[in-house]
């Protein structure tokens, strides 16, 4: 089945640790995108790639990192200089300028130990 | 800079009632989207909204955008248990890379 994976589901980051969080699709969507969520709140966007080797900032890209070297796969990382990183990230994809909705992997928690 | 703001933000309703959730937006778009969260879980699209006048319905859901008032809204027919969660509404600004800006999200629970 085509669908989009994220992993971990949960994931725990020490003080000064830099964490990556995968994004893996297979529907083959030229845009992938990395959101925030924070309890109670809506969705923010981090970064956003629309093709292979380029991608843009979004409203909240200080303290995060990404690449995209293939198609199928936008890796987010959280760097230490991302002081308050405990929430809920979410990776979305979809064909590059149609009018189809975004689809959203199923996740990754991550909290401060 | 585009802003999205839904209303009511945390709705209670009992079962087999009506109402509507509001979604408005700040800059001209003919492209909004409704999703929804169950708890702790992620977005699932339901509706895609393309024009002015656009009208979509599914089961107990109808959404409707008017893109003069720059508004979408969410209608609950007859509301069931099951339509507990929280939506959220997405709106789609043409040239900018066809990124979504979010509402903050309506939480809804139907109580039995």
């Amino acid at each position: 089945d085509g669908g989009i994976t994220q992993s971990p589901k949960y994931l725990f980051r020490k003080e000064g640790q830099n964490v990556t969080l995968s994004c893996e699709q297979n529907l083959n969507h030229d845009a992938m995108y990395w959101y925030r969520q924070d309890p109670g709140q809506g969705l923010r966007l981090i970064y956003y790639s629309q093709i292979v080797n380029d991608f843009q900032k979004g409203d909240i890209a200080e303290g995060y990192s990404v690449s995209r070297e293939k198609k199928e796969s936008f890796p987010l990382t959280v760097t230490s200089a991302q002081k308050n990183p405990t929430a809920f990230y979410l990776c979305a994809s979809r064909w590059g300028a149609s009018n189809q909705p975004q689809h959203f992997g199923d996740g990754t928690r991550l909290s401060i130990l | 800079e585009l802003k999205v703001e839904q209303n009511p933000l945390f709705l209670s309703m009992q079962e087999g009632k009506n109402y509507t959730i509001y979604c408005n937006y700040s800059t001209t778009s003919d492209r909004l989207y409704w999703y929804r969260q169950d708890p702790g879980k992620s977005l699932e699209s339901l509706f895609v909204l393309l024009s002015n006048g656009a009208v979509k319905q599914e089961g107990r859901l109808m959404a409707s955008l008017d893109t003069k008032a720059r508004l979408s809204t969410l209608h609950i027919t007859a509301a069931v248990h099951d339509l507990s969660a929280t939506y959220f509404c997405a709106v789609d600004i043409p040239g900018s890379a066809r990124q979504l800006t979010f509402g903050s999200g309506t939480q809804l629970t139907v109580l039995p």
